[in-house]
């Protein structure tokens, strides 16, 4: 079974500075897909970014970018220039490639603070 | 273009009753997956529906079960509530035939138990 951890419970950035979120999985799986997905108060869980395993290029979403280290089974989340909309829960997600009915496997999140 | 609609948004029980939740999922999406969040946790994958039968299921009792309509909406349904069910629960939907698209969320239900 896949197990997903976020060790950082919380995160405080100020706005327009730079913060990294942690996550580290473990698999067996040499093919799967990972996610990040922000939960702002509202509860709705928002996709922000997703990285497929067998592509070594980190994915990128406007301020959102990736550092996806295979080897090391680490996929952290880099938000650039944070605004005070980007205060939320954030979950990494995992998803077997093998599991054609898509099965999320969540961490337990961390909660970002932006001050001004 | 509707989203993930859920009902109730809140709702209070007490220990051993039954409780309903609803799904609508996104227009053109006919699989629909259910999680439950407890307080400062991630998401836990109860069950998800396809063509109306359930097609995997987490590691939750037979209190929890469900349905999904030929309209592709669907309902959770847990008997016997415990105190420890207390928490958000959130439905996800996605097109099957779109294949490892990521799944849309609703708003989630909150689920009280007392």
């Amino acid at each position: 079974a896949q197990t997903v951890t976020q060790s950082q419970p919380e995160m405080s950035v100020q706005e327009a500075e730079t913060v990294t979120l942690s996550c580290t999985y473990d698999t067996s799986e040499s093919d799967y897909y990972l996610f990040w997905y922000k939960q702002p108060p509202s509860r709705q869980m928002i996709l922000v970014i997703r990285q497929e395993a067998y592509k070594q290029q980190n994915a990128t979403e406007n301020r959102f970018s990736v550092n996806f280290q295979k080897a090391a089974k680490s996929f952290s989340l880099k938000i650039s220039d944070s605004q005070l909309g980007d205060a939320a829960m954030y979950f990494c997600a995992y998803r077997s490639a093998g599991d054609s009915w898509g099965k999320l496997q969540f961490g337990a999140g961390t909660q970002v603070v932006v001050t001004p | 273009d509707a989203g993930v609609t859920q009902s109730p948004t809140h709702l209070i029980k007490t220990r051993g009753q039954q409780v309903t939740l609803r799904c609508s999922p996104k227009s053109g999406h006919d699989t629909v997956s259910w999680y439950q969040q407890a307080l400062g946790q991630g998401p836990q994958f109860i069950f998800q529906y396809y063509e109306e039968e359930e097609r995997q299921r987490g590691n939750f009792p037979d209190r929890f079960s469900g349905h999904q309509y030929p309209n592709y909406s669907s309902e959770l349904n847990v008997n016997a509530l415990l105190l420890g069910d207390s928490a958000l629960y959130l439905c996800a939907s996605s097109r099957r035939s779109q294949g490892w698209q990521p799944q849309h969320f609703g708003d989630g239900t909150r689920l009280s138990i007392l």
